[in-house]
């Protein structure tokens, strides 16, 4: 059974970072695309970023309003992925969920963890 | 990148066919075929439901298609059930390694 698990959301102040981690399992992590997509609270789905496999060099791709300050990356030996958020905003305040990227549609998805941009 | 145009809401009758739009442009779902719908149920994740304009994953049911025409995808759920009840969002490749979601549309069955 495929499971995504999200952990590292929590409370920070605006310009502060923090990391999210995703641990995968039921499938072979090193093989698909990897997403990060956020849903402030009572809004819509945004994509924020996709990190390629090994073939794919890893190298990733963001959405203009996170570029520059966030990075995804992954650890296949530990078949987790990551979000490092920098300089964090209070409009970066959302549920964050990472997602198997399969063909361009994304066919699991964590559960979801909350991040609040308050101070 | 603007977020693609879903009405706001939309709904039916048990047994009716209820169909949600999902407008963009030339340079998303105009442009590519890769056009995703997924269920979103209150407190909890997305699920994928559509794929690539028309094709369903494994496990979703028949009563649930995809087309598209120009700029504007359409989902169409048909033999509404209760179960069916929730947020609905379209999702388009816009190039230059993009994606895009739609804003989303609650479905209500009466």
């Amino acid at each position: 059974e495929v499971q995504l698990v999200e952990s590292g959301g929590g409370l920070v102040q605006p310009g502060g970072s923090l990391r999210l981690s995703c641990a995968a399992s039921g499938f072979t992590f090193s093989g698909p695309y990897m997403d990060w997509v956020r849903q402030a609270p009572g809004q819509g789905l945004e994509w924020i970023g996709r990190i390629r496999n090994k073939a794919g060099g890893y190298t990733a791709d963001y959405a203009a309003s996170v570029k520059g300050r966030f990075t995804v990356s992954r650890d296949d030996s530990k078949n987790s992925l990551y979000l490092q958020m920098n300089s964090l905003k209070t409009e970066d305040t959302a549920v964050y969920y990472c997602a198997r990227d399969w063909n361009t549609a994304l066919d699991y998805w964590g559960q979801g963890t909350l991040v609040t941009v308050s101070s | 990148q603007s977020a693609l145009t879903q009405p706001p809401s939309a709904s039916g009758s048990p047994g009716q066919s209820v169909t949600i739009s999902c407008t963009g442009t030339s340079s998303d779902v105009g442009g590519y075929n890769y056009v995703s719908w997924y269920q979103q149920h209150p407190g909890k994740a997305p699920k994928l439901i559509i794929y690539e304009v028309t094709k369903r994953p494994s496990g979703v049911p028949d009563r649930f298609s995809g087309s598209k025409s120009g700029n504007t995808a359409s989902l169409t759920v048909s033999g509404l059930q209760a179960e069916d009840e929730g947020d609905y969002y379209c999702n388009s490749y816009a190039g230059s390694n993009n994606f895009v979601f739609g804003t989303g549309t609650k479905v209500t069955v009466l």
